[in-house]
């Protein structure tokens, strides 16, 4: 089936430990792509990645770290968690550039205490 | 950059009535327009989009209208149903594509039996 999977779906954690939010795709797509979303400020990229070692910032990426060593996989890193990036975040691909369609996730959420 | 106001924020309309949201953009550049539907838990989902040299696009019970001279560009939604109640969001792109999207804040659509 294909699809985008994110790990955890569900976490709660304390200002300043190191975490990982992974997600994987099985579709052999190029483009990447982070989003927050905040109530009543809808969706919010982070960063996205145009393809494999190529990443870039998009309206929020302060605080956040990514890498796209693979292309199925794009993890994002909160190197020290701050309670403003307690948030419900969702990790998206597409198969390139030009194409249109967003293929979400089903959203990780995050609680910084 | 590009900045989307979408409205309202809330919709709720009798079951069998139609649902109408609108959405505006600033930079005249974008050329795509896509509409998500975010069902409760889940991430959001394509419903239809609409490029910039298109007027109208429908379909079935959806149809998108994009006025390029207003900037502006709207959800219709006919013949309303219970799985039709969820959060919808407008967003726009000058890549043409899902890369550089801005989407707007969400419209959470209640249909009521």
């Amino acid at each position: 089936e294909a699809q985008v999977t994110q790990n955890p779906r569900y976490l709660i954690t304390v200002t300043g430990k190191k975490l990982t939010v992974t997600c994987s795709q099985n579709m052999n797509h190029e483009y990447m792509s982070w989003y927050r979303q905040d109530p009543g400020l809808g969706l919010r990229q982070i960063y996205y990645s145009m393809n494999v070692e190529v990443t870039d910032k998009g309206d929020v990426p302060e605080g956040y770290k990514v890498s796209r060593k693979e292309k199925r996989n794009f993890p994002l890193i909160l190197e020290s968690p701050s309670p403003n990036q307690t948030s419900l975040y969702f990790c998206a691909s597409s198969p390139g550039q030009n194409t249109g369609e967003l293929f979400f996730g089903e959203g990780s959420r995050l609680t910084v205490l | 950059g590009e900045n989307v106001e979408q409205h309202p924020s809330t919709l709720s309309v009798q079951e069998g009535d139609s649902a109408v949201i609108k959405c505006t953009y600033s930079d005249s550049a974008s050329n795509y327009f896509p509409w998500y539907k975010q069902e409760l838990g889940k991430g959001p989902q394509l419903i239809i989009d609409i490029r910039s040299n298109v007027g109208e696009k429908k379909d079935q019970r959806i149809a998108v209208t994009l006025n390029k001279t207003a900037k502006h560009f709207s959800l219709h939604i006919t013949e309303t149903q219970p799985e039709d109640s969820a959060v919808y969001f407008c967003a726009a792109s000058k890549q043409g594509g899902a890369d550089g999207l801005t989407f707007g804040k969400g419209t959470h659509l209640i249909i009521q039996p």
